[in-house]
């Protein structure tokens, strides 16, 4: 089945820095891969997302890219802020019979000090 | 517009007890999911429903079983409960259609002794 890696499981970095969170998936037909905060205590919430015919996405601060033929897809958070401080998780995707089944990394705990 | 909404928030039970995990949403999504989240292991899929009707297991279903009451109902239900259980549940939602955004509920914090 699906199987998603993330690393690292935590990252400390300075306010201002840049921060990278990279995850590789096993299954070559996923093709959607959404990235979620989860602040403590709340629940996840989306922040950005790719798909499989995207090679890289923006968001203000935030940027995801995606490298299908390695399997591996990475979030780029810079300038850092306090608030930038959570749990984030990757996904991977893969549409089968319809449905879309969501397969989570393990997450990593960013902490962004001031 | 609430979201997904799940019932309860937390909950204690005793080893062997059983209770049932509910969760509705009021998006009109065609798929439904429960994940449990433990410290290290991320969001692991139990069982989704890709539409109402239908339930499949994920990567984690052993102890529990779900019921997809109609479109907007999902319940998880522990039949013997296990101080193994212990987490947080979430309940999700997404169109289905296609890959596609998933809407978390607020999660259950359930702790069994």
């Amino acid at each position: 089945g699906e199987n998603v890696e993330q690393h690292p499981s935590t990252l400390s970095v300075q306010e201002g820095d840049s921060a990278v969170i990279k995850c590789t998936y096993s299954d070559s037909a996923s093709n959607y891969f959404p990235w979620y905060k989860q602040e403590l205590g709340k629940r996840p919430q989306l922040i950005i997302d790719i798909r499989s015919n995207v090679g890289e996405k923006k968001d203000q601060r935030i940027a995801v890219t995606l490298n299908k033929t390695a399997k591996h897809f990475s979030l780029h958070i810079t300038e850092t802020q306090p608030e930038d401080s959570a749990v984030y998780f990757c996904a991977a995707s893969t549409l089968s019979g319809g449905y879309n089944k969501l397969i989570f990394g393990a997450g990593t705990r960013l902490a962004v000090h001031p | 517009n609430a979201g997904v909404t799940q019932t309860p928030k937390f909950q204690v039970l005793k080893t062997g007890q059983s209770m049932t995990l509910q969760c509705a949403q009021d998006m009109n999504h065609n798929s439904m999911y429960w994940y449990r989240q433990d410290p290290g292991m991320g969001l692991r899929l139990i069982y989704y429903s890709a539409s109402e009707g239908t339930t499949d297991k994920g990567e984690v279903p052993n102890g529990y079983n779900v019921s997809r009451l109609n479109k907007r109902e999902f319940s998880l239900r522990l039949e013997s409960a296990a101080p193994s259980q212990t987490s947080v549940y979430f309940c999700a939602s997404s169109r289905g259609r296609g890959v596609e955004e998933a809407f978390f509920g607020q999660g259950t914090r359930l702790t069994v002794v």
